[in-house]
Formats: C-alpha cells, sequence, structure tokens
C-alpha cells in the first residue's frame, strides 16, 4: 500500500524559513519513473502546484516561488523535503504531498496535508 | 487567477446528470496535454478520479467520466447521489511562462 504523510510546523512566523517533511511508503523514489510533488492549498483556495523532484533528482519549481522553494530527498529514509523561505501570511496553506509514477502527469496518491499558519 | 477556468459551483438533484467545464488555452489543453480530475471532499486530500481525459482509477464508480476537446475538457455526473457532494478540479501541464502543473480554480458540487 502506497502512503504519503507530510511533517512540519503548525506555526511559522512571517520572514522565517518553513521546512516541510514527506515520509513515504510502499514505493521506492530509486525507481525509475517515479516522482514526488508538493502541492498547496490556502484556506477557501484552489489548488498550487509548487514543486517535484525526481527519482534521478532532476528537480522543477513553480516559477513565481523558484527563488524561495528548495525539494531534496532522501531516498534511504523515503523522505522529500521542500523549503520556503521569506514566509509570508499568504503562504498560509494546508501543504501536500503527492505522487505521480512513469510518464504520467496526474498524482495519484496524496497525503493527508499538513496546515501551517504564517503569523506573528 | 487559474489558468484552468472551472465555474465556481454547480448543483444538481440525486439522481441528475451534472457536467463540470474546464477551460484552458493552447499551451495546456489546446496543447493536447491530458486533463486530470480530482474529487476534494472538505477537509480532505485530493483525490484522483479521472487521469489522461476519461480513465477512471480503480475504485471509482462509472458514473464518473471525462472528455476533452479543443481547449476544453469536462466531467460528467450521472446519477447523483449525496455522497458526491464535494470539490472538483482539473489539472493539466502548461507549456507557457509560470508553474509546470496547473489546476483550475476548483468547482463546488451540490447535491439538493
Amino acid at each position: 500500500q502506497v502512503t504519503l504523510k507530510e511533517s512540519g510546523p503548525a506555526l511559522v512566523k512571517p520572514t522565517q524559513t518553513l521546512t516541510l517533511t514527506c515520509t513515504f511508503s510502499g514505493f521506492s523514489l530509486n525507481i525509475n519513473g517515479m516522482r514526488v510533488s508538493w502541492i498547496r492549498q490556502p484556506p477557501g483556495k484552489a489548488l498550487e502546484w509548487l514543486a517535484r523532484i525526481d527519482w534521478d533528482d532532476d528537480k522543477f519549481y513553480n516559477r513565481s516561488l523558484k527563488t524561495r522553494l528548495t525539494i531534496s530527498k532522501d531516498t534511504s529514509k523515503n523522505r522529500v523535503m521542500l523549503t520556503m523561505t521569506d514566509l509570508d501570511p499568504v503562504d498560509t496553506a494546508t501543504y501536500y504531498c503527492a505522487r505521480t509514477q512513469g510518464g504520467n502527469f496526474y498524482y495519484d496518491v496524496w497525503g493527508k496535508g499538513t496546515t501551517v499558519t504564517v503569523s506573528s | 487567477q487559474s489558468v484552468l477556468t472551472q465555474p465556481p459551483s454547480v448543483s444538481g438533484a440525486p439522481g441528475q446528470r451534472v457536467t463540470i467545464s474546464c477551460t484552458g488555452s493552447s499551451s495546456n489543453i489546446g496543447a493536447g496535454y491530458d486533463v486530470h480530475w480530482y474529487q476534494q471532499v472538505p477537509g480532505t486530500a485530493p483525490k484522483l478520479l479521472i487521469y489522461e481525459n476519461n480513465n477512471r482509477p480503480s475504485g471509482v464508480p462509472d458514473r464518473f467520466s471525462g472528455s476533452k476537446s479543443g481547449t476544453s475538457a469536462s466531467l460528467a455526473i450521472t446519477g447523483l447521489q449525496a455522497e458526491d457532494e464535494a470539490d472538483y478540479y482539473c489539472q493539466s501541464y502548461d507549456s507557457s511562462l509560470g508553474g509546470f502543473w496547473v489546476f483550475g480554480g476548483g468547482t463546488k458540487l451540490t447535491v439538493l
């Protein structure tokens, strides 16, 4: 069974740096074609794709947030991390990690999400 | 402003058929990129509903179907049930400046 679980701080102050971790099981990010993305959803708003990391360590970022994001992986621990710098209240959202595989561009399995509030 | 445009809300009575549109442009749906649909019950994570325009993952009822034409796609739900009340999002790939993978603004389905 494939599962993903997000973790990180629930409350962050403006200008601080946020680090989120996605811990997954049931697949390996060493396998050709496996990818993990981060997607967020502000309260009452739509989903927004943030970043993706592939099995071969290729990385892709939402261009409007690229300067603030860093995605990385630790395949030995089945983890993907996302760092976002210079947090602002507009970054308040539920952050999800999700898997894509093969040549597909859809997210077949999602984590339950972790809610982050940016406030002083 | 989402790259893919969806109606904010749709509604229907139990048993009826509803459709949700997803309108894109020549840099995403019109360029031939596939459209995928997700169902999100409030307070839960999105769930894959339709992939690659018109395919259902295992476990998704055949009451749900998808189609794509030109720069638009549609999700149809027949035999509407109370449990279908949720938010629905379309998703595709956009080759223009901006994010690579894009979502629609979401549509709230209300079962009357």
